[in-house]
């Protein structure tokens, strides 16, 4: 696609609920990544992965946290059993090269709030 | 501990002018730069970047200048419009994209 795609683009989850994020990197991008960004703050690193490889997972906040790119191109974030804390807009991009790449590209981000 | 850091939450220039929004990190391994622009419910867009190896580069009405020994670098609008209004991020490249708070511009007609 042109640009990177996330979806929904806005979710009220209630406390407890499971949530999945999906993100469709730009076509062809070897490099992805999640961010989280909380209010007034800048992008948290969340994961990035090249290709199907998850290579680097330490920003998750806690095991509630998953994170899948199976076949290497489509990305979802999973939250488990959300709790207050994890509302926040979550961001994903991608780059056109390995080993994180030198630009990356954002979509325009999931909003979550968590009641 | 932030690694990135922009110490101007928000700034206001008037139209026509220079805007310069500030950058500084503490880890000398970061060897890549980028500053990024946000509008409200949108996702960051890249604007410009700058390799370690540099100390300036220029794109339009936007130069980013590093200073390596200072652990610093900037971003320079010139001239501002009252479209560049946005949240700017500053990120350095490790082994991952470390991002700064933002520094909120204002360009006032």
């Amino acid at each position: 696609g042109a640009g990177v795609s996330q979806s929904p683009r806005y979710k009220v989850a209630k406390r407890g609920q499971d949530v999945a994020l999906r993100c469709d990197p730009i076509s062809g991008h070897v490099s992805l990544f999640w961010y989280q960004q909380a209010l007034g703050q800048g992008p948290e690193f969340l994961t990035y992965f090249q290709n199907e490889a998850q290579l680097d997972k330490s920003g998750l906040p806690s095991d509630r946290f998953f994170a899948e790119r199976p076949e290497g191109s489509v990305s979802t974030l999973k939250i488990q059993r959300t709790q207050q804390e994890d509302s926040a807009v979550y961001l994903c991009a991608s780059s056109s090269a390995g080993t994180a790449g030198n630009t990356i590209y954002f979509g325009e981000g999931s909003w979550l709030t968590v009641v | 501990d932030q690694q990135v850091k922009q110490n101007s939450p928000s700034l206001s220039v008037q139209e026509g002018r220079i805007s310069i929004l500030n950058c500084d990190y503490t880890n000398s391994m970061f060897d890549y730069f980028l500053w990024y622009k946000k509008y409200p419910a949108e996702g960051p867009t890249f604007l410009i970047s700058i390799s370690s190896i540099k100390d300036k580069n220029e794109d339009g009405r936007f130069t980013v200048f590093l200073n390596k020994s200072a652990k610093h670098l900037s971003l320079h609008i010139v001239p501002s419009q009252p479209g560049d209004s946005a949240v700017y991020f500053c990120a350095a490249r490790g082994q991952n994209f470390v991002f700064g708070p933002g520094t909120r511009l204002s360009v006032l007609p």
